[in-house]
């Protein structure tokens, strides 16, 4: 099994730009997520969703859109990058959060980086 | 802003010897986890505790939770340099958001 799949690896836009991580997962978990991770900042959830055609915000939604048209796929959408979206960007999903089951699989993440 | 800390934010230790890492939290919750993340990878799912649970073991990691003062223990026995990771803890407060602590950077030396 691939698990979650994150595509680009990395990834360089100017202010400005607009792009879409690709997350997918193969697993076939009602829950994926997008956090991001900064230095000494932990990990901040920016969207999330708990099935097709559900999305919601999380801690930090501002300037990203994410939609979630199947089970398997959760792209995130820059609208208009800046600076402080640099950051490295990871997706993760689970069977379902909420129960005690509710472990998150991660992908390898996406470095992006806005100048 | 998180809802979850950590300490220490770093952590040295030799082979051998045992690493404690601490997590506390604001919220009631339903379950709190630890991740461990090497340098430039992804998160890995380490062990779960229920919030009716005290204490848990997997091999050589143990785990408390103690919800009357909101914290919860990692601790690591018999380390080795393969430990040497970024653990973090995370759990489920309102709604179906999971949020993550700060980390704990460990290093263990050979």
């Amino acid at each position: 099994n691939a698990g979650v799949t994150q595509t680009p690896k990395f990834q360089v836009l100017k202010t400005g730009q607009s792009m879409t991580l690709q997350c997918a997962q193969d697993m076939n978990h009602e829950y994926m997520s997008w956090y991001r991770q900064d230095p000494g900042m932990g990990l901040r959830l920016i969207h999330y969703s708990v099935g097709a055609g559900i999305t919601d915000q999380g801690e930090v939604p501002n300037g990203y859109n994410v939609s979630r048209s199947t089970t398997e796929d959760f792209p995130l959408r820059l609208l208009s990058a800046a600076p402080s979206q640099t950051s490295v960007y990871f997706c993760a999903s689970s069977l379902l959060i909420s129960t005690n089951t509710g472990e998150l699989f991660f992908g390898e993440g996406s470095r992006l980086t806005v100048l | 802003s998180q809802q979850g800390e950590e300490d220490p934010q770093a952590l040295s230790i030799q082979e051998g010897e045992n690493a404690t890492m601490n997590c506390s939290y604001k919220t009631s919750i339903n379950n709190l986890q630890w991740y461990r993340q090497n340098s430039g990878r992804g998160l890995v799912h380490l062990i779960l505790i229920r919030s009716n649970e005290r204490e848990k073991h997997s091999g050589r990691l143990r785990v408390t939770l103690d919800t009357s003062k909101k914290s919860s223990s990692l601790l690591i026995t018999a380390s080795r340099a393969a430990d040497t990771a970024s653990y973090f803890c995370a759990f489920v407060n309102a709604g179906n958001m999971l949020t993550f602590g700060g980390g704990t950077r460990l290093m263990v030396k050979p």
